[in-house]
């Protein structure tokens, strides 16, 4: 079974207008962390923000966002304010335990339209 | 800080030819070395995780003659590609984690984009 379910292939978004990039995953680990890598066409892992399982508030760095809905196994990506230079696959990635691997999901390609 | 290093960037060997790839961690010990093979616009998927002084865990379906992985230090993982193949074309990315340091981040390298003609 899928751990992590991107299910948006590709997105397109206007420049400085705000996109949510979906991301589900299972896990009947209570402890668990959950992360968002930003992927340039130059291929380097680019990591964006880190939301734990116990925290009880959604994570920002910056102009992203994440937004954290237990109940439902969601961590969707909001990036504020898109810009050029955020066009790049997405990958949302999940820790379950502490110290463990990392499950990637398929990624989302972003565009952003000037 | 966190700089993982990765030599080298781009590689191209003929069929039946041996490559090595090094990882390193420059500014931190890296307890746990991850190596990721990524296809074109496909995601990352784990191919073994080794610890430092110890055997390497290769995941399901991932062949350890193959792809050998030594991690013989606290800043340096090294894989091999034996015997490579057209098949074997692909990003090779590997992360480095420090538990000292933290529990959630991985550090990747920029990865080396291996063509075997």
């Amino acid at each position: 079974a899928q751990k992590i379910t991107q299910t948006q292939p590709g997105m397109f978004v206007q420049e400085k207008e705000a996109v949510t990039l979906d991301c589900t995953y299972d896990t009947s680990d209570q402890s668990y962390g959950l992360f968002w890598y930003k992927q340039p066409s130059s291929g380097e892992m680019i990591f964006l923000i880190y939301q734990g399982s116990y925290d009880e508030q959604n994570a920002t760095e910056g102009r992203y966002s994440l937004n954290f809905q237990k109940a439902r196994k969601s961590a969707n990506l909001v990036i504020s304010a898109s810009q050029l230079g955020d066009s790049a696959m997405y990958f949302c990635a999940m820790r379950e335990g502490y110290g463990n691997k990392l499950v990637f999901g398929a990624g989302t390609i972003l565009r952003v339209k000037s | 800080g966190a700089v993982v290093s990765q030599h080298p960037s781009w590689v191209i060997c003929k069929s039946g030819t041996s490559v090595k790839i090094e990882c390193r961690s420059l500014d931190f010990q890296a307890t746990t070395m991850f190596w990721y093979r990524q296809f074109p616009k496909q995601s990352l998927m784990l191919m073994a995780t080794s610890n430092e002084g110890s055997k390497a865990t290769y995941e399901q379906g991932v062949e350890k003659d193959k792809f050998l992985i030594n991690h013989a230090s606290l800043t340096l993982s090294t894989l091999t590609v034996t015997s490579a193949h057209p098949e074997d074309s692909s990003f090779y990315i590997c992360s480095a984690r420090d538990l000292a340091y933290s529990y959630n981040e991985q550090f990747f390298g920029p990865g080396t984009r291996l063509t075997v003609l």
